[in-house]
């Protein structure tokens, strides 16, 4: 298996505009998650998806940001309109229920915003 | 809520020495743990765990006991090599709020030769 799949791997945008981040999770795994790394506030869970049904958005941080799952092998995180404060590593992680806690993580997306 | 507290680094250490990498929760219910490990640019892996009170989890020479009494779950290695240069991440996460897991800080490791 090819494990989390995300793109794209880096990303510099101008503040204002529009950022889609994309996952593929690995086949099989039903819940999936999105993380976001910073150096001052570490690793943050914004939303955690559940055979495709978001279960947990509460680290979501404002309404800048929003997540699908559209189906079992693809998840998007989308920031409209992106601030410079946006700016982290983001990873998508993919796990299954009956190997509780052992997610799989991408190898995350490099977010600027300048 | 729940939470994990580990000790801060950089921890520096020389090939062959000891390792200790302190960890603590807090937990509303009963958590299994975890010990994940993240090497320059790529994403964090799961390294080992521990379900129950009193479980070792192990893998690649490092060890970590359940110890619900002190509510910790330190990492040990009792010789490192340079390859284990890495940020590590305890973790936990209690069944009943999910499949999701609550991670620590992170204590960066740096391993001299």
């Amino acid at each position: 298996d090819a494990g989390v799949i995300q793109s794209p791997r880096h990303e510099v945008t101008e503040m204002g505009q529009e950022v889609t981040l994309r996952c593929k999770p690995i086949s099989g795994h039903n819940s999936l998650f999105w993380y976001r790394q910073t150096m001052m506030r570490g690793l943050e869970l914004l939303i955690y998806f559940n055979n495709n049904v978001p279960i947990d958005d509460s680290g979501m941080p404002e309404d800048r940001f929003s997540a699908k799952m559209p189906n079992a092998s693809f998840s998007t995180l989308k920031i409209q309109p992106s601030e410079p404060r946006d700016s982290a590593v983001y990873f998508c992680a993919s796990s299954q229920d009956r190997a509780w806690g052992e997610a799989f993580f991408g190898q995350g997306t490099r977010l600027t915003v300048v | 809520g729940d939470s994990v507290t580990q000790m801060e680094g950089p921890v520096t250490l020389s090939e062959e020495a000891f390792l200790t990498i302190n960890c603590t929760y807090t937990a509303t219910g009963y958590p299994s743990l975890f010990w994940y490990v993240q090497y320059p640019g790529e994403g964090l892996q799961l390294l080992l765990k521990a379900t129950k009170a009193d479980d070792k989890g192990s893998n690649k020479g490092f060890e970590a006991t359940y110890r619900k009494e002190t509510t910790s779950f330190h990492l040990e290695k009792g010789s490192v090599q340079v390859s284990d240069s890495a940020v590590y991440f305890c973790a936990l996460s209690v069944r009943e709020y999910g499949n999701k897991l609550v991670f620590g800080a992170g204590t960066i490791l740096r391993v001299k030769s």
